[in-house]
């Protein structure tokens, strides 16, 4: 299996809306509903954003949010803010109980 | 609440075998797969199998088929995961992580492995 495909880097000035998209194929991404994206902070263990494509879990803010289309999902932030600075991975199950992730997009806040 | 925690740093030869363990506990261990993710330093993370604890049944990586085994003790809420002929490459901080819903929801704190000659 191979990597999703995530831009490397992404940037935005605090209050802007950033978007990350993550590249599959039919196999992955867009055969199933399965896409969940994670943040990680340096030096800390991933964080679970979304899953099931725009599924919110508790305790995670509104202004994160999932979309798809086709092969390609979408994390998208509004309201930038100094501490959703980190890397973020998407993720998309592939078939027969694997999983792929994405190689990951560092976000700066400007 | 829920909580994954996992075994110490690790220090392996090449050609060593590695098992990180990874204790549950807040919820019934046997209701949640249990998968294993690494990171190697400055690197993305990688999906390397997973367990139904309930059943014993895994799944792995084609990657790492034959090279990683994924265990459990149910009597004491433990998921293990053995890594064998360890090369520089396995370099990497491995996470258990548990499935509640259809992601990784909760993951442990993570175990470095180092592979130094």
């Amino acid at each position: 299996q191979s990597a999703l495909t995530q831009p490397a880097s992404v940037s935005g000035s605090p209050g802007q809306s950033i978007t990350i998209s993550c590249t599959g194929t039919s196999s992955d991404v867009g055969g199933y509903n399965y896409v969940s994206w994670y943040q990680q902070h340096p030096g800390k263990a991933p964080k679970l954003m979304i899953y099931d494509v725009s599924k919110r879990p508790s305790g995670v803010s509104n202004r994160f949010s999932g979309s798809k289309s086709g092969n390609t999902a979408s994390l998208t932030i509004s309201g930038l803010q100094a501490e959703d600075e980190a890397d973020y991975y998407c993720c998309s199950y592939a078939g027969s109980s694997t999983w792929v992730f994405g190689g990951g997009t560092k976000l700066t806040v400007l | 609440q829920v909580q994954l925690v996992q075994s110490g740093a690790e220090v392996k030869k090449p050609g060593a075998s590695v098992k990180v363990s990874c204790k549950a506990s807040g919820y019934t261990f046997t209701s949640y797969d249990i998968n294993w993710v690494r990171q190697a330093t400055g690197q993305g993370l990688e999906w390397m199998g997973w367990m139904n604890p309930n059943s014993g049944n895994t799944g792995y990586a084609q990657k790492f088929q034959g090279r990683v085994t994924i265990t459990r003790n149910t009597s004491i809420s433990t998921a293990y995961m053995e890594l064998s002929s360890l090369r520089s490459e396995d370099t990497a901080v491995y996470y258990c992580v548990c499935t509640v819903t259809t992601a990784f929801d909760i993951w442990g704190q993570g175990t470095m492995v180092t592979v130094s000659s």
